[in-house]
């Protein structure tokens, strides 16, 4: 079993729904961070967190630690939406880089 | 500002034959990560430079692969005697702060890739 698993593994939507991408972990972590792959392949790091709660944009990330589970929500998703999501965690003891990545979350956001 | 930038942005390669990649990171980040991704599946961590500190090299593969930085600026990673499993995106990041400890982390900004096929 994966230490990081993602939920879906893919995932289709129209415009403007709202969205949910999950992320479980099974090692105790310091951090965890939410990405972007776009489709031509570059990434964006788009939350890193602890604990709580984040927003930028349209984009949430929530954390609840107790229950080593994250989800990455976009409100009215728009077709530029559309890319790979990638969870990852940076376990206890770890270094700062060392990080386990997630399998990802293939969005497709129609118009 | 220049983002991180990644050379070559791709390369070929006979199997046996060492290659040398290249990460150049943003100006004044103290810290640089190197990871790869092969077709179809997720990142796996390789290397990460702190500043001045011994990298933690615990990612790296085989005793074929190696890295170094020069101070806090450019980063080569070598592969010798490249195998066709070494096929790969490999990404480059880099970010702001010197980590104490274990403490939390600086945003990640990531370079382009160098797309490795070894034949």
């Amino acid at each position: 079993k994966n230490e990081v698993e993602q939920s879906p593994q893919n995932l289709t939507a129209q415009e403007g729904e709202f969205i949910t991408i999950n992320c479980s972990y099974s090692v105790g972590i310091s951090a965890l961070h939410w990405l972007q792959q776009h489709p031509g392949g570059g990434i964006v790091s788009l939350f890193m967190l602890s604990s709580g709660k984040k927003k930028h944009g349209r984009l949430i990330a929530t954390i609840n630690i107790q229950e080593k589970h994250s989800s990455l929500h976009i409100t009215a998703s728009h077709p530029r939406d559309s890319a790979v999501y990638i969870c990852a965690v940076r376990a206890y003891k770890r270094s700062q880089g060392n990080l386990i990545f997630g399998k990802g979350t293939k969005l497709s956001v129609k118009p | 500002g220049a983002g991180v930038s990644q050379s070559p942005s791709n390369k070929v390669t006979e199997k046996g034959k060492d290659v040398e990649l290249r990460c150049d990171p943003i100006s004044g980040h103290t810290a640089l990560y190197w990871y790869r991704q092969r077709l179809g599946q997720g990142l796996e961590f390789l290397i990460y430079f702190q500043g001045n500190s011994a990298p933690d090299k615990s990612g790296l593969p085989s005793d074929r692969f190696s890295a170094e930085r020069t101070g806090e600026s450019v980063s080569t990673l070598t592969i010798q005697r490249t195998q066709q499993e070494d096929s790969a995106v490999y990404l480059c990041a880099s970010s702001s702060r010197l980590a104490g400890g274990y403490s939390g982390t600086d945003t990640q900004y990531f370079g382009p890739g160098t797309r490795l096929t070894v034949l």
